[in-house]
């Protein structure tokens, strides 16, 4: 299995600083990343998939960079609304896994 | 745009079978992957398994020998079963569609609000 590991684990963050999560996969999976927002209570929502691709409706202060192994999800100025859970997940392998989640919090 | 929605009951004996269905409006289920997935409270996501439309499937290899997908056109729906079930099987269950070139890169997208399912006596 590929074992998808995200850090940190949680962060406090203000509105309006900028947030990087990132993803690191036990090996190499190109481009075959895609990252999700999760509000307590509520489905996953699709970000970005293939690394870097913003899913339509998604607003553009969220950016994904990465290949190979490492992979980063940046959110370039924290509105109130992104507080939230953040996963990474590859379909590299035939098993697709998720990482363990990054919680951001208020500060 | 395509909505999903899952039903089933709440509450399931362990042992016995969990089934879920997914009902799909709003588009077509003709030529996608439909997939499960499941988060136990307060945990992260696990990936169940694939149908797609002709109703070829692949599942989680850590799962198979329990997992049986199907689905009904007809119906728009599609339906998970997991047999023998234990408390390790207490989970929001959620489906989803899935994107992709239908190779290598694949995403889920939309996905249904998710179903408590209890595996409890």
């Amino acid at each position: 299995d590929i074992q998808m590991t995200q850090s940190p684990s949680s962060l406090s963050a203000s509105v309006g600083d900028r947030v990087t999560i990132t993803c690191r996969a036990s090996q190499t999976i190109s481009s075959y990343l895609n990252w999700y927002q999760q509000k307590s209570g509520k489905a996953p929502k699709l970000l970005i998939y293939a690394a870097s691709s913003l899913q339509s409706g998604v607003p553009s202060r969220f950016s994904g960079t990465g290949s190979g192994t490492d992979f980063t999800l940046t959110i370039s100025s924290l509105q109130p609304e992104d507080f939230a859970t953040y996963y990474c997940q590859q379909s590299s392998s035939t098993l697709w896994t998720f990482g363990q989640g990054t919680k951001v919090q208020v500060k | 745009q395509v909505q999903l929605q899952e039903s089933g009951p709440g509450l399931v004996k362990p042992s016995e079978t969990l089934s879920l269905t997914c009902t799909v409006s709003g588009g077509s289920m003709n030529a996608y992957y439909w997939s499960w997935i499941r988060q136990p409270p307060g945990k992260g996501l696990e990936w169940i398994g694939n149908i797609y439309s002709s109703g070829s499937t692949n599942y989680n290899p850590s799962l198979k020998s329990e997992v049986t997908m199907s689905i009904d056109m007809s119906k728009t729906q599609f339906s998970l079963q997991l047999s023998s079930v234990t408390a390790a099987d207490t989970a929001i269950y959620y489906c989803a569609r899935r994107n992709g070139d239908g190779y290598k890169s694949n995403w889920f997208d939309p996905w249904g609000q998710g179903t408590l399912v209890t595996v409890s006596s």
